[in-house]
C-alpha cells in the first residue's frame, strides 16, 4: 500500500458545486495531517491543517478518520479560483518527515 | 516580508557540470528541506536539516549535496553524478515540531542543456 494515496482526478465541477476529496494513509502512527494546494508550475501552499475533531475554514472543511486512516477535504460553493491540485500530506515513518500524496486535480468550470 | 527565497528561478546544466541552488529563509525556522518534483509526481525528499551544521539524507539523496553553515541558508548542489536532474526543486522550512506544517519557496526549475 502506498504511504499516501489520492485519486488523481481530474475532478471537473461547475461553479457553485460542492466537491470532496479523500486521501488514505498507511502509517497508523501518523500524527499530523495537512492539505496543501498547488497551482500549475507553482509551489505548494498550506491550505489547512487537519485536526482530530475536524476543522472548517470558510468554504473548506477537513475531516480525519483515524480508524479508517483517511482524510477528507470538502469544498463548498466552488469558485473558478479553486482550480488547482490539492495535496494530502501526512507525517511519515520518521515523525518529522512529511509524506506528500501525488495530488488531486480540480478544475472548476464556468 | 518573512518568507523563503529560492534562486535562480530557472537553471540550465551542461553535462558534467555541478550547479548550486540557493535557498534563504527569514522565518527563524530551525528546520529546512529540499524536495524534488517531477511532472505528475508527488514531492520527494532529497535532504533535510534540523539545525546548523547538521543534515540528513532523504529518500533520493544520491547525486546531491547540501550544507547548513547558517540557520538562514540551505543550498543544494546538483552534482554531475545525478544523471536525471531535470525537475522542479522546492525548498521548505518549518519549526522543528512534528505538528508544524512546512512552508515553501517558489522553486527552481532545472533543465539539461
Amino acid at each position: 500500500r502506498k504511504e499516501v494515496e489520492q485519486d488523481p482526478g481530474p475532478f471537473n465541477v461547475p461553479e457553485g458545486a460542492t466537491v470532496a476529496f479523500n486521501c488514505t494513509y498507511s502509517n497508523s502512527a501518523s500524527q499530523s495531517f495537512f492539505w496543501y494546494r498547488q497551482d500549475c508550475r507553482k509551489e505548494p501552499k498550506l491550505l489547512m491543517s487537519v485536526y482530530s475533531s475536524g476543522n472548517e475554514d470558510g468554504r473548506f472543511t477537513a475531516q480525519l478518520n483515524r480508524a479508517s486512516q483517511y482524510i477528507s477535504l470538502l469544498i463548498r460553493d466552488s469558485k473558478l479560483s479553486d482550480s488547482a491540485t490539492y495535496l494530502c500530506v501526512v507525517n511519515g515513518a520518521g515523525s518529522y518527515q512529511l509524506t506528500f500524496g501525488k495530488g488531486t486535480k480540480l478544475s472548476v468550470i464556468p | 516580508d518573512g518568507g523563503i527565497t529560492q534562486s535562480p528561478k530557472y537553471l540550465f546544466r551542461k553535462e558534467g557540470q555541478n550547479v548550486t541552488l540557493s535557498c534563504e529563509q527569514n522565518l527563524n525556522h530551525d528546520a529546512m528541506y529540499w524536495y524534488r518534483q517531477d511532472p505528475g509526481q508527488g514531492l520527494r525528499l532529497i535532504y533535510y536539516s534540523q539545525i546548523v551544521n547538521d543534515f540528513q539524507k532523504g529518500d533520493i539523496a544520491e547525486g546531491y549535496s547540501v550544507s547548513r553553515e547558517k540557520k538562514e541558508s540551505f543550498p543544494l548542489t546538483v552534482t554531475s553524478a545525478q544523471k536525471n536532474p531535470t525537475a522542479f526543486y522546492l525548498c521548505a522550512s518549518s519549526i522543528w515540531d512534528s505538528n508544524q506544517p512546512q512552508h515553501f519557496g517558489d522553486g527552481t526549475r532545472l533543465s539539461i542543456l
